[in-house]
């Protein structure tokens, strides 16, 4: 079956230093990659889409100078989180999908930053 | 952009009743609606979805309903167990020719046995 591995699942930082967030998709071809963050308050804030081949597209309030995005191939995506304050804290999921079309997007259980 | 308002946040109900979700969107020209349920400390699930070419799916226990003159789509959970307390979450398709998921906030569904 498809499934979507996220790494690390749980990460502390000291506030003003990075970290980087791993998304591996595994069973299907991860043509699309979309990123979400799930704030303190469980919604889930759309971070940036990135399809292979395309350009990488940032939600308003995000930035790539901010959450730079790697998306190499099918199978695997990456974000940092470049220096990292109190207000980025919250569950970071990954969610992929195959082709273009309206198919079912698979998400990963997230990265928990926590930025003390 | 595109927002999706879902109610209630917090929901509860006795054990073998049934749970309504409501949820409704801005882009008349969103054309999918997924709905997700995640439990503490796992990522969220598709449990089911419907698109703009039906107004009525159901899958076992699970119905939703879709509303496009309104805006409107809900889930109804029809003899609910213990097993189905979760957070349940809505979510649109954004259009122009992009699939991006916008989601509601939630519902935080507890089945009291």
């Amino acid at each position: 079956g498809a499934l979507v591995y996220q790494y690390p699942r749980r990460t502390i930082c000291k506030s003003g230093t990075s970290m980087r967030m791993e998304c591996q998709a595994v069973g299907f071809q991860a043509t699309s990659v979309a990123w979400y963050r799930q704030s303190p308050q469980k919604t889930f804030e759309l971070i940036a889409l990135s399809t292979v081949n395309s350009a990488i597209k940032y939600e308003q309030n995000f930035t790539q100078e901010k959450f730079p995005i790697s998306h190499p191939n099918l199978s695997f995506s990456s974000m940092t989180v470049l220096n990292a304050y109190l207000e980025d804290r919250g569950l970071y999921l990954c969610g992929a999908r195959e082709g273009t079309g309206d198919t079912e997007v698979f998400f990963g259980k997230g990265t928990r930053l926590t930025v003390v | 952009g595109e927002q999706v308002e879902q109610l209630p946040s917090i929901l509860r109900v006795q054990e073998g009743s049934s749970a309504s979700i409501n949820c409704s969107y801005e882009d008349s020209a969103s054309n999918y609606f997924p709905w997700y349920k995640q439990e503490p400390g796992e990522n969220p699930k598709l449990i089911i979805d419907i698109r703009s070419n039906m107004e009525r799916k159901q899958i076992q226990e699970l119905i939703v309903l879709l509303d496009k003159k309104a805006k409107r789509f809900s889930l109804h959970i029809t003899d609910t167990q213990p097993g189905d307390s979760a957070m349940y979450f809505c979510a649109a398709s954004r259009s122009s020719g992009s699939w991006q998921l916008i989601f509601g906030s939630g519902t935080q569904l507890t089945v009291m046995p």
